[in-house]
């Protein structure tokens, strides 16, 4: 079974830009989860999708983060413009089900904010 | 008060040692734990998982819960130099899928 998918795996931007991430998640996992992991600390969530609608977007920085589901598959999570605080890992997870466990993470977007 | 605390350590043992790894929580609500281990530049990938209290053991790993105290812990036994990596708790009020709250995590060196 192929894992959590997430693409680029580095990227470094000057504030106010715009970046975009990218997430597969494993064939037939409904349920997508964006997490932002700063340094030195776990993982928090921004978003969580059920199939492509929003379960979970209370913690999603709306002025600036932006992330769509439009198929039910792939994801992407979009931040403009791009602040110094943004700099962190964005870990994208998935799960068969909207209860099921465990949570399959893919190994993030390393993103720096110069 | 957070609502997950963890200690960051670093943690260095010798290998073969014992390692006990904690959390405290302050949510009543919590009934879902988990622990996840990182390696560097990589992601979470679940260890333990267990729901209420109790204990849960699996090959050198176990896993404590006493929500009485409102605390976890992770212990390793005969820890080894690969066992090096950051150790997450984390837990949620409904089941483990859903709404993870992750504590800061402790980072393990495990010397040899």
């Amino acid at each position: 079974e192929a894992g959590v998918a997430q693409s680029p795996r580095y990227k470094i931007i000057e504030k106010r830009q715009s970046v975009a991430f990218w997430c597969n998640p494993i064939s037939g996992h409904a349920t997508l989860y964006w997490y932002q992991q700063i340094l030195g600390q776990g993982p928090k969530l921004l978003i969580q999708f059920q199939n492509n609608g929003v379960v979970d977007d209370s913690q999603l920085p709306k002025d600036r983060f932006s992330a769509e589901r439009l198929k039910g598959v792939d994801s992407t999570l979009k931040i403009q413009p791009a602040k110094l605080e943004d700099s962190a890992v964005y870990l994208c997870a998935s799960i068969r089900g909207r209860g099921d466990s465990p949570l399959h993470f893919g190994n993030g977007t390393r993103l720096t904010v110069t | 008060q957070k609502e997950v605390e963890q200690d960051p350590g670093p943690l260095s043992v010798p290998e073969g040692a014992i390692v006990s790894l904690n959390c405290t929580y302050s949510n009543s609500a919590f009934q879902y734990f988990m622990w996840y281990r990182q390696y560097s530049r990589k992601g979470p990938e679940l260890l333990m998982y267990t729901y209420s209290s109790g204990n849960k053991e699996d090959g050198r790993f176990t896993a404590q819960v006493d929500k009485s105290s409102k605390y976890i812990s992770l212990f390793i036994r005969d820890s080894q130099p690969s066992d090096s990596a950051t150790y997450l708790c984390a837990m949620s009020a409904n089941q483990a899928g859903t709404a993870l709250i992750f504590g800061k995590g402790t980072t393990l060196s495990v010397s040899s």
